[in-house]
């Protein structure tokens, strides 16, 4: 049974392209939420995607969009890169509506690089 | 002993010695706990979880303890290993949610 897997695992990009960062959730799941982690610091809330709507935001721009497919499995784009936006992108996969206790499984991530 | 580093708090720790990591939550409505641990180059990895109407909660080698007046959250971990070095981070959210908030992490270092 895979986990959450995210590709590809490292992207350089050059300031104001955009990127695609895809995120295949774990088996039996539906629920897609990312985050930010910058060098140091703890991951950020980004937003979560179930039945492919965005349900919840942080506080991210605009530049920040995603997508869910009917697979579960879904897509961070960011436009406009910024060097601030080089970090790592994490993926977390849940069940919503699934037991209390369900947890968040988090992917290794997509280390992102922008110069 | 405890230090801050360029960029998280490190605690060191003998191998075999027990260890404790403290963290701070702001939200009082959070009412859900959760303690990661992050290796490099890998995603948080889920240690042990505590609700808010408990107070302290055990695991393997783990035990969460929750003090909802001060807001202060600590992960003890018995007889420390080298496995587990890693940095750790506690989060919190409202219970079903699974919108977390992540505190600042806590680099542990376990000296053989």
């Amino acid at each position: 049974d895979a986990g959450v897997t995210q590709s590809p695992t490292h992207l350089i990009k050059t300031r104001g392209q955009q990127v695609t960062l895809r995120c295949s959730p774990k088996s039996g799941h539906d629920t897609v939420s990312w985050y930010q982690q910058a060098l140091g610091q703890g991951p950020q809330f980004i937003f979560q995607y179930y039945e492919e709507e965005e349900r919840q935001r942080g506080n991210f721009p605009d530049r920040f969009s995603g997508h869910q497919f009917p697979n579960y499995s879904s897509e961070l784009n960011v436009n406009a890169l910024l060097l601030g936006d080089s970090a790592l992108y994490l993926c977390a996969s849940s069940l919503r509506g699934g037991p209390a206790n369900e947890k968040l499984f988090f992917g290794s991530g997509t280390q992102l690089s922008v110069l | 002993g405890e230090s801050v580093g360029l960029h998280l708090p490190t605690l060191s720790v003998q191998e075999g010695d027990n260890s404790i990591i403290n963290c701070a939550y702001s939200n009082s409505a959070s009412d859900y706990f959760i303690w990661y641990k992050q290796e490099s180059g890998k995603g948080p990895q889920f240690i042990i979880d505590i609700r808010s109407n408990m107070d302290k909660r055990q695991g393997q080698r783990v035990t969460v303890l929750l003090n909802k007046t001060v807001k202060h959250l600590s992960l003890q971990i018995a007889a420390t290993q080298p496995g587990d070095s890693a940095v750790y981070f506690c989060a919190e959210c409202v219970y079903g949610n699974n919108r977390l908030a992540f505190g600042k992490g806590n680099q542990v270092v376990v000296i053989p």
